[in-house]
């Protein structure tokens, strides 16, 4: 079964200055989809970045932006420029790759929750 | 935002209630999931539906129990609550060919007294 880690369960950052979160996760599939989800408080949980693992190259997102390291199951986020609104629990995601009945199910790590400091 | 709604927002009842909570969504979208979040909790899948009259249990058991018998629509229903059902229900849907992102709606909040 696939595991999806989150080892800081906060971070704060200044506003402006940029931070990075940090994903790690197991599996033994080659083909799969990794994600960021941003949950603010008392909000719905909205999709910040997708990476797809065939794909050498890191996704980007405006000020969100990732690094993916294949071979050490890494997955961290970088965000740039940070804002107020940024404040939020961010979850790191796991989906299999293989579309069979079953497999397109999400799995969570914990979540980190980011304070921006004005 | 995404076009899927869950009423009701906030909910406490009394233990042996009957309970069902509301998710729908607009996007025609086939899958629709229920996902169990505690406070500061991870997500943990409960229920999915690959479609109309098609239901599965997730990875967390839980006693609640689903139905899809429109597309759009996939309550998720407590024949009789108990505190230990207090927690966060979230709702979502995704695309059904090929499609892996996954909206989610903003959540039941239960508490069981």
């Amino acid at each position: 079964a696939q595991t999806v880690t989150q080892s800081q369960p906060e971070m704060s950052v200044q506003e402006a200055e940029t931070v990075t979160l940090s994903c790690t996760y197991d599996t033994s599939e080659s083909d799969y989809y990794l994600f960021w989800y941003k949950q603010p408080p008392s909000r719905q949980m909205i999709l910040v970045i997708r990476q797809e693992a065939y794909k050498q190259q890191n996704a980007t997102e405006n000020r969100f932006s990732v690094n993916f390291q294949k071979a050490a199951k890494s997955f961290s986020l970088k965000i740039s420029d940070s804002q107020l609104g940024d404040a939020a629990m961010y979850f790191c995601a796991y989906r299999s790759g293989w579309a069979n009945f079953g497999n397109e199910k999400l799995t969570f790590g914990t979540g980190t929750r980011l304070t921006i400091i004005p | 935002e995404a076009d899927i709604y869950q009423t009701p927002r906030y909910l406490v009842i009394g233990t042996g209630k009957k309970i069902t909570l509301e998710c729908s969504q607009t996007m025609g979208h086939d899958k629709m999931y229920w996902y169990q979040q505690d406070p500061g909790m991870e997500l943990h899948l409960i229920h999915y539906s690959y479609g109309v009259n098609s239901t599965e249990k997730g990875d967390l058991s839980s006693e609640s129990t689903v139905s899809r018998i429109r597309t759009e629509h996939f309550p998720l229903t407590l024949e009789s609550a108990r505190p230990s059902h207090t927690s966060q229900y979230l709702c979502a849907s995704s695309e059904g060919q090929g499609g892996n992102i996954q909206y989610f709606g903003a959540g039941t909040r239960l508490s069981v007294l």
